[in-house]
């Protein structure tokens, strides 16, 4: 019940094109939702985060889209660009708890 | 700010020796988290510390494993006697006492066990 499970495990897009990466967890008491992302080398980066009470947050290229009802949550990347090229982790959190999900590689394609 | 910093970046030794992996966060953040990561079982958190108190350890695999933070500015993580299956990059993090604070981790430790 404290996992959150990630999908796809590995992404390929071409530069331009929307990136998607999906999320459930079956633990209603999470409430907050995190997404980091990690390039190679380097430690895990928070990129933008939502709280259960709003459908949808947008930074810049980057949208959270969160449905409570299904709890499920996902990452937009729009106009993906070969920079965007990383590890990206889904998160849900009680307290200070940080449940991660096992991460989607996301390889965007010039 | 300088980030979280951890050190070595790269460490390789031999099964049955002790190492030491160290870890300063950032000035004025008062939680600090170690974090193991491997590509069988992704991120796992070993323990946090609130006020340099450690608050959960329940990650922390066996008595191998002990981490210490003597003070606001460094924490340590010590495996002895490290194993093979100890092999992976462990992570240190800082945060702000809010909760929902973003994690703040540093570059990482290479660790490889032969």
């Amino acid at each position: 019940q404290q996992q959150v499970k990630q999908s796809p495990q590995s992404l390929i897009v071409q530069k331009g094109g929307i990136s998607i990466i999906n999320c459930a967890y079956e633990n209603t008491a999470f409430d907050y939702f995190p997404w980091y992302q990690q390039f190679p080398g380097k430690g895990p980066a928070l990129l933008i985060a939502i709280r259960p009470d709003v459908s949808e947050k947008k930074e810049g290229r980057f949208t959270i889209s969160f449905n409570k009802s299904a709890k499920q949550f996902s990452l937009h990347i729009m106009d993906s660009q070969p920079g965007d090229s990383a590890t990206y982790f889904c998160a849900a959190s009680i307290g200070y708890q940080l449940i991660w999900g096992a991460g989607t590689k996301l390889i965007i394609k010039p | 700010d300088a980030g979280v910093i951890q050190s070595p970046r790269h460490e390789v030794t031999e099964m049955g020796q002790e190492v030491t992996l160290r870890c300063k966060p950032i000035s004025g953040h008062d939680y600090l988290f170690w974090y193991r990561q491997t590509m069988m079982r992704g991120l796992e958190l070993l323990i946090y510390f609130n006020n340099n108190v450690p608050i959960d350890d329940s990650g922390m695999p066996e008595d191998r494993f002990s981490a210490k933070m003597p003070n606001a500015s460094f924490s340590t993580l010590k495996i002895q006697p490290s194993e093979p299956r100890d092999s992976a990059v462990y992570f240190c993090a800082s945060s702000r006492g809010s909760l929902n604070s973003p994690l703040h981790f540093g570059n990482g430790t290479r660790l490889t066990v032969t």
